[in-house]
């Protein structure tokens, strides 16, 4: 069983916005750190960002790149984990995983979803 | 933001044969941090090793990390077929950004 299942990607012009979820199972979702980390076509993989448990805080943080654009979010109660992409350019596109993390190395990855950016 | 670098960008072996495969930093990192995944063709990322040496749940013993410092390798003994894939190593947990290297792809002849 997939611990984490994406979705929310698509295919958007530039300048628009995009909110993609992940439903999380199998493992105590409110303890586990979450992260977003996508992989342009053909490329590597780039983390950017995530979002600590209410246990301290729900901090964030963000690739220097995608802040002030990108918001990461989660909902407890729903197990699910948010990534709203806004101010979406070309280089935006990839497959965007959501992966739950330890506080040294990411344990979970979900299968992932496109984002085309493109007009 | 402490940068990668993973070395070779491909590498070409033979079944049964040794893999070494290099990830060097840019300035000194605790090897708590190093983690190192796999990614075969059309698949999800998979984590092979964490704190640089201790391997993941169901990861084989023929996959084993070392290093310190600035240096760390993945090592992969008696390479199998299945064992194609680009391996990339990654800093997490430190100071944002949790950077990856830029992948190693170990092809099986």
């Amino acid at each position: 069983e997939v611990p984490l299942v994406e979705s929310g990607g698509g295919l958007v012009k530039p300048g628009g916005s995009l909110r993609l979820s992940c439903v999380a199972s199998g493992f105590t979702f409110t303890n586990a750190w979450m992260n977003w980390v996508r992989q342009a076509p053909g490329k590597g993989l780039e983390w950017i960002a995530r979002i600590k448990n209410k246990a301290v805080g729900e901090t964030t943080d963000y690739a220097a790149h995608v802040k002030g654009r990108f918001t990461i979010s989660r909902d407890d109660s729903q197990n699910t984990l948010y990534l709203q992409l806004n101010s979406l350019k070309t280089e935006d596109t990839a497959v965007y995983y959501c992966s739950a993390s330890s506080d040294t190395y990411l344990k979970y990855w979900g299968q992932g979803t496109l984002v085309t950016v493109s007009s | 933001e402490i940068v990668l670098t993973q070395s070779p960008g491909t590498l070409s072996l033979s079944p049964g044969e040794r893999a070494t495969l290099s990830c060097r930093a840019s300035q000194s990192v605790s090897g708590s941090y190093l983690a190192w995944y796999q990614q075969k063709p059309g698949q999800t990322p998979r984590l092979l090793l964490y704190g640089s040496s201790s391997r993941a749940t169901g990861i084989p013993d023929r996959f084993s990390g070392s290093g310190s410092g600035t240096d760390f390798t993945l090592t992969i003994s008696r390479l199998e077929p299945e064992d194609s894939a680009v391996y990339y190593c990654q800093l997490f947990g430190t100071t944002p950004p949790y950077t990856f290297g830029q992948g190693t792809k170990l092809e099986i002849k």
